[in-house]
């Protein structure tokens, strides 16, 4: 079994301030991460996925994701954020096996709201 | 991005009534899933599918059913609607490759009354 959590619910930042969206997670197996965003009224949309190798991810949009394995964490980070990055974020881990049928589990979410 | 529909995209029903939720993809991809998302609880899977005809529960099975007779096809029925399957409805899908994400509709907003 796996399970994602997603440390704030909410994150309130001013427009051009950095920000980190914190995710960790639990397998007991190899996994793939997941980012998503999901803008007001909309479906969920790729932002960057972690499969090996290097473990810093980068992602559309200027975002980038840090996977480590030894605290099993893939947070997000941005240097600079804007009034449109305003959305909410969703982590997500699925085995790496196809036996598992890639099904993803989602953290809860992370509502950022960039401030002017 | 793969061209997934999800129809319709309101629906307002009363308790008790049949519904049935539509997904049609465009990718030719083997994996379709369905989610409810719900505030504070992120997307939860209620059932997938590997293939033509083959379905699986996921965690939030209760109460819904789910046909897939056609690749490009993924049907979610709730029997007798209640109010708590009040919700938003995701569909998505993958193809069969390894590392591949899924791919999200934009989602049915389903209300009980």
């Amino acid at each position: 079994a796996q399970s994602v959590t997603q440390l704030d619910s909410q994150v309130p930042v001013f427009e051009e301030a950095p920000v980190e969206l914190r995710c960790n997670y639990s397998s007991s197996v190899s996994v793939y991460l997941f980012w998503y965003v999901q803008y007001p009224n909309q479906g969920l949309q790729l932002l960057l996925k972690y499969l090996s190798g290097s473990t810093l991810v980068k992602g559309i949009n200027g975002f980038e994701a840090e996977f480590n394995k030894s605290q099993t964490s893939f947070h997000l980070r941005k240097p600079s954020v804007h009034i449109s990055d305003t959305a909410e974020y969703f982590c997500a881990v699925s085995s790496n096996s196809g036996g598992s049928n890639y099904k993803l589990t989602f953290g809860k979410g992370t509502l950022l709201t960039v401030n002017p | 991005d793969a061209g997934i529909t999800q129809s319709p995209r309101h629906k307002v029903t009363e308790t008790g009534t049949p519904v049935t939720l539509r997904c049609h993809q465009t990718e030719n991809h083997r994996y379709m899933y369905w989610y409810r998302q719900d505030p504070g609880h992120g997307l939860r899977l209620i059932h997938y599918s590997y293939g033509v005809k083959d379905t699986d529960k996921g965690e939030v099975s209760d109460g819904y059913s789910v046909s897939r007779s056609k690749t490009e096809d993924f049907l979610l029925t709730l029997e007798s609607a209640t109010s708590s399957q009040t919700s938003v409805y995701f569909c998505a899908s993958r193809t069969g490759n390894s590392g591949q994400p899924q791919h999200f509709g934009d989602g049915t907003r389903l209300s009980i009354l």
